[in-house]
């Protein structure tokens, strides 16, 4: 398995443009998070899913956000419109979903907004 | 309210000086932690977790349930041990929340 796969690895858009993130997660893994990475605020959690089901969307910034499982093993995160603060390195990872396994991270997508 | 804390953004040492990363957590039921790290331009990986004891790359770290911590140590820092370091937390739920992170800058 080659891992978490992210696409794209860059995306630079206009301010108001629609942005789709997208993720792999790694065969057999049935939990998939949702990562924004910034210099000021950390790693931050905007979602979380267990079994293709939200279970905890409480850390999306808002309604401009957005996340799919359309099945098992794909996931996509989309921000429309994008706005600069939007600007961040976004990871998604996978795991078992049990308590105490590893989570698997993707190379990230680098977003920047212009 | 789960929450993770890790109160140093940065921690500059000199290579051979012992390293102590601070995490305090808040949970209202049994925690797992972890710890992991990110390299420069690398995917973060996990480093260790506290159910396992074990030491990786010298690293330890150990669950001290009533002062709520989970500081990761290594007595002698390497130049290779630069990196971002972060604590996370799951809940029963398989939630992974993270600290905000600590950068670690080991010079020569």
């Amino acid at each position: 398995d080659a891992g978490v796969i992210q696409s794209p690895r860059h995306e630079v858009t206009e301010m108001g443009q629609e942005v789709t993130l997208r993720c792999k997660l790694i065969s057999g893994h049935n939990s998939l998070f949702w990562y924004r990475q910034t210099m000021m605020r950390g790693l931050e959690l905007l979602i979380y899913f267990n079994n293709n089901v939200p279970i905890d969307d409480s850390g999306m910034p808002e309604d401009r956000f957005s996340a799919k499982m359309p099945n098992a093993s794909f996931s996509t995160l989309k921000i429309q419109p994008s706005e600069p603060r939007d600007s961040a390195v976004y990871f998604c990872a996978s795991s078992l979903g049990q308590e105490n396994t590893e989570a698997f991270f993707g190379q990230g997508t680098r977003l920047t907004v212009v | 309210a789960q929450r993770v804390t890790q109160p140093e953004k940065l921690l500059s040492v000199f290579k051979g000086a012992p390293v102590e990363l601070k995490c305090n957590y808040s949970y209202s039921g049994s925690p797992e932690l972890f710890w992991y790290v990110q390299y420069s331009r690398q995917r973060l990986q996990l480093l260790l977790r506290h159910i396992s004891r074990e030491s990786i790359k010298g690293f330890t770290a150990d669950l001290n349930k009533g002062e709520t911590s989970f500081h990761l140590k290594k007595p002698f820092a390497q130049e290779e041990d630069s990196a971002m370091y972060y604590c996370a937390l799951t809940s029963s739920w398989g939630k992974l929340q993270f600290g905000a992170g600590t950068q670690v800058v080991v010079t020569p």
